[in-house]
C-alpha cells in the first residue's frame, strides 16, 4: 500500500493567518482526499483532489477557505485560510486506489492545528 | 442518508481481556473498514471486509451483511492497543467513506 508523508504534524497559529498542509505519496495515485476531524468528532470529508482539475468540495466547505493544489499524482496541499479558533482540528489526507489495488485506504499521520 | 453507529463510545479494559467493538450501518454497502487512530492523530487501516471474517494477529473483524452489523474483536488485549477504533463504510454510489464516531479504548496494565 501507499506511504504518505504529511507535514507539519502540528502547529499553533494566530487567528487570521493561513496554514498550508502538505501530503507526499510514494506512488502515483489518482484520488487524494482531505479530511477534517474536529475535537471529539468523526472524520468529515473536505474535498477530493484530482490531478489536473479543480478539487471537488463537500457541502459546507468552499475553495476560498480551503484552497487545494494537486500539481501531480504524488503531491497535494490543503491551505486553511483566514483561520479562526473554530478551525482547530486534526486535518488528514488520504489516498484510495480502492478497486485497482484490492481495496483499502491509506491515511497521512495528521496535522493537529490549534488556532489561538 | 448513510449513518454509521459505533458502540461503546468509550471502553476501559484490563490487560488480557477480550474486547468487542460494534458497528451498525444503515444502507447497503460495498465494504466496511476498521481503522485505528493513535493519540497523535494518524490513522492506520486494520481491515476492509465485505463479507465473513478476517483475522490479523490478535485482531478479528466480522461482518453480517443481512443485519448491517460488524464487530471488531481484540483477543488478549494489551496497553499498546489503547487507541480510537473507527469503522467506516464505503458506498459505491457516493464513492466515499462514511465514518463512525469512534470508540476510545483504554487498556490498563
Amino acid at each position: 500500500s501507499a506511504v504518505i508523508s504529511q507535514k507539519p504534524s502540528r502547529d499553533i497559529c494566530q487567528r487570521g493567518t493561513s496554514l498550508t498542509i502538505q501530503c507526499q505519496v510514494d506512488s502515483q495515485v489518482t484520488m487524494m482526499f482531505w479530511y477534517r476531524q474536529q475535537p471529539g468528532q468523526s472524520l468529515t470529508l473536505i474535498a477530493t483532489a484530482n490531478q489536473g482539475s479543480e478539487a471537488t468540495y463537500e457541502s459546507g466547505f468552499v475553495i476560498d477557505k480551503f484552497p487545494i493544489s494537486r500539481p501531480n499524482l504524488t503531491f497535494s496541499t490543503l491551505t486553511v485560510s483566514n483561520m479562526s479558533p473554530e478551525d482547530s482540528s486534526i486535518y488528514l489526507c488520504s489516498v484510495g486506489e480502492y478497486w485497482a489495488q484490492g481495496g483499502g485506504y491509506t491515511f497521512g499521520s495528521g496535522t493537529r492545528l490549534t488556532v489561538v | 442518508k448513510n449513518e454509521v453507529e459505533q458502540s461503546p463510545q468509550n471502553l476501559t479494559a484490563q490487560e488480557g481481556e477480550f474486547i468487542t467493538i460494534n458497528c451498525s450501518y444503515s444502507v447497503g454497502i460495498s465494504a466496511l473498514h476498521w481503522l485505528q487512530q493513535h493519540p497523535g492523530g494518524g490513522i492506520v487501516s486494520l481491515f476492509m471486509l465485505s463479507s465473513g471474517k478476517k483475522k490479523h494477529g490478535r485482531l478479528i473483524a466480522t461482518i453480517n451483511i443481512q443485519e448491517k452489523h460488524s464487530s471488531l474483536h481484540i483477543t488478549a488485549s494489551h496497553p499498546r492497543d489503547s487507541a480510537v477504533y473507527i469503522c467506516a463504510e464505503y458506498e459505491t454510489s457516493g464513492s466515499r467513506l462514511t465514518f463512525g464516531e469512534g470508540t476510545q479504548l483504554t487498556v490498563n496494565p
